[in-house]
């Protein structure tokens, strides 16, 4: 069954750093998204994607994020300067639709700041 | 804006024991909702969804949810849980006006079957 991969698994990084975030959706699929989870908190909602630009951004996502498919199959989420505050797990996900489709989840990159 | 909540932070419950987890969402059209699981180690799986059509949804593994809209709510049910059901869940709503898809999620719940 196809599913949606990323790497790595756990990133530490020092404050400051640049870190990019790696993602393969579902071949077929034409949405893709990036969430958020910080340790004890709700899974929000960064990013979503399509057709080559960004379709809708939080108000979490800002000048310090920012996302690009480089080629056909990879998703990448860039932290130009990372924050302690950015510590959490970073899930990737991806849909054939958007709204009405299921998002398929990939297992996720703990992003550590130090 | 568009907010869920989930009532129990964490539940735990006897093999066989029957389960109910709460959840509201807060937006007054049309949405979809979904609830989601993430077994121990693993990513976010789809469990169930409503979109439309008889409120009452039946999922995998023999999950099921009732959406009522006239309380907001989308309670996901199941009359007898076993062990393999400990994980965390996650209620999620998308609604209609103008997103591209974003899910708001729950807090989530984390349950645990004892054997």
């Amino acid at each position: 069954e196809p599913e949606v991969t990323q790497t790595p698994s756990h990133q530490v990084t020092q404050m400051g750093q640049e870190v990019i975030l790696r993602c393969v959706p579902i071949s077929n699929h034409l949405y893709f998204y990036w969430y958020r989870q910080i340790l004890g908190q709700k899974v929000e909602f960064l990013v979503s994607f399509y057709n080559n630009e960004i379709s809708e951004k939080s108000e979490i996502f800002d000048d310090q994020f920012s996302v690009e498919r480089p080629d056909g199959s990879n998703f990448t989420l860039k932290i130009r300067s990372t924050k302690l505050e950015d510590s959490a797990m970073y899930f990737c996900a991806s849909s054939v639709w958007a709204s009405s489709d299921e998002q398929f989840f990939g297992p996720g990159t703990r992003l550590t700041v130090l | 804006a568009q907010s869920v909540s989930q009532h129990n932070h964490h539940v735990i419950l006897s093999e066989a024991a029957s389960l109910e987890l709460g959840c509201n969402y807060s937006y007054g059209g049309t949405v979809n909702l979904f609830w989601y699981v993430q077994y121990p180690g693993q990513h976010l799986q789809l469990l169930l969804k409503y979109f439309s059509g008889d409120p009452l949804v039946k999922g995998i593994k023999g999950f099921e949810a009732e959406f009522i809209k006239s309380k907001f709510s989308f309670n996901l049910r199941k009359p007898s849980v076993q062990w393999s059901d400990t994980a965390e869940y996650f209620c999620a709503v998308i609604g209609y006006g103008g997103s591209q898809g974003n899910l708001i999620f729950g807090k989530g719940t984390k349950l645990s079957v004892k054997p």
